[in-house]
């Protein structure tokens, strides 16, 4: 069946440096990879879409990758801070109408 | 949130009984999805909604059941509550087909005792 892994449950980083993040998916190729940020108490929120042509996009500090040869996408922060620590979640397609979701990754930024 | 409101926010219920989750949005977006997150499941699709009364089954769809009677509001219910179901439920809404961004609720943290 179709899935899509975070492998990393947790990840502490130094301020200052690259958090990198990864998702797995096997089974399947999905058209388009998402990204999300999720606060505690609160829903996730949409940070960045990736399409399968494309390698790479960025917005601001973030970037995100998408090989299709390792099924896989890497998701940076560059120049990480304190309040970007939260759990991240990848989200790729999984039928015409829905996102598959990983289990998330928890970041945190020592000061 | 981008005009979507979930409500209620917190509930507890007992085994047995029916409870109703009702999901609003201003933005008049034509999808609408119910998510159930659990710890080391990740958010799990239980129904969408591709327009009024369009439903289909997500991969967790079992002892639920939706309704859509109008474009801004999204219903799940729970026929007769069960332990397994406590959860926190997500609503979220898109424009697309899936592959544009999706809008989520605050969500809903149901505890069935």
């Amino acid at each position: 069946s179709q899935k899509i892994e975070q492998n990393s449950e947790a990840l502490n980083i130094q301020e200052g440096k690259t958090a990198t993040l990864t998702c797995n998916y096997t089974n399947y190729s999905p058209a388009y990879l998402q990204w999300y940020r999720q606060d505690p108490g609160r829903g996730p929120v949409f940070l960045l879409l990736i399409r399968e042509n494309e390698k790479e996009k960025r917005k601001e500090r973030l970037k995100v990758t998408f090989d299709t040869t390792l099924k896989q996408s890497l998701f940076h922060i560059t120049a990480s801070q304190p309040a970007d620590s939260a759990t991240y979640l990848c989200a790729a397609q999984g039928g015409a109408n829905n996102l598959f979701f990983g289990t998330g990754t928890r970041l945190t930024v020592i000061p | 949130d981008a005009g979507i409101t979930q409500s209620p926010r917190h509930k507890v219920t007992e085994t047995g009984t029916p409870v109703t989750l009702r999901c609003h949005q201003t933005e008049n977006h034509r999808y609408m999805y119910w998510y159930r997150q659990d710890p080391g499941h990740g958010l799990r699709l239980i129904h969408y909604s591709y327009g009024v009364k369009d439903t289909d089954k997500g991969e967790v769809s079992d002892g639920y059941s939706v309704s859509r009677s109008k474009t801004e509001d999204f219903l799940l219910t729970l026929e007769s509550a069960t332990s397994s179901q406590t959860s926190v439920y997500f609503c979220a809404i898109s424009d697309g087909l899936g592959n544009t961004e999706a809008f989520f609720g605050q969500g809903t943290r149901l505890t069935v005792v």
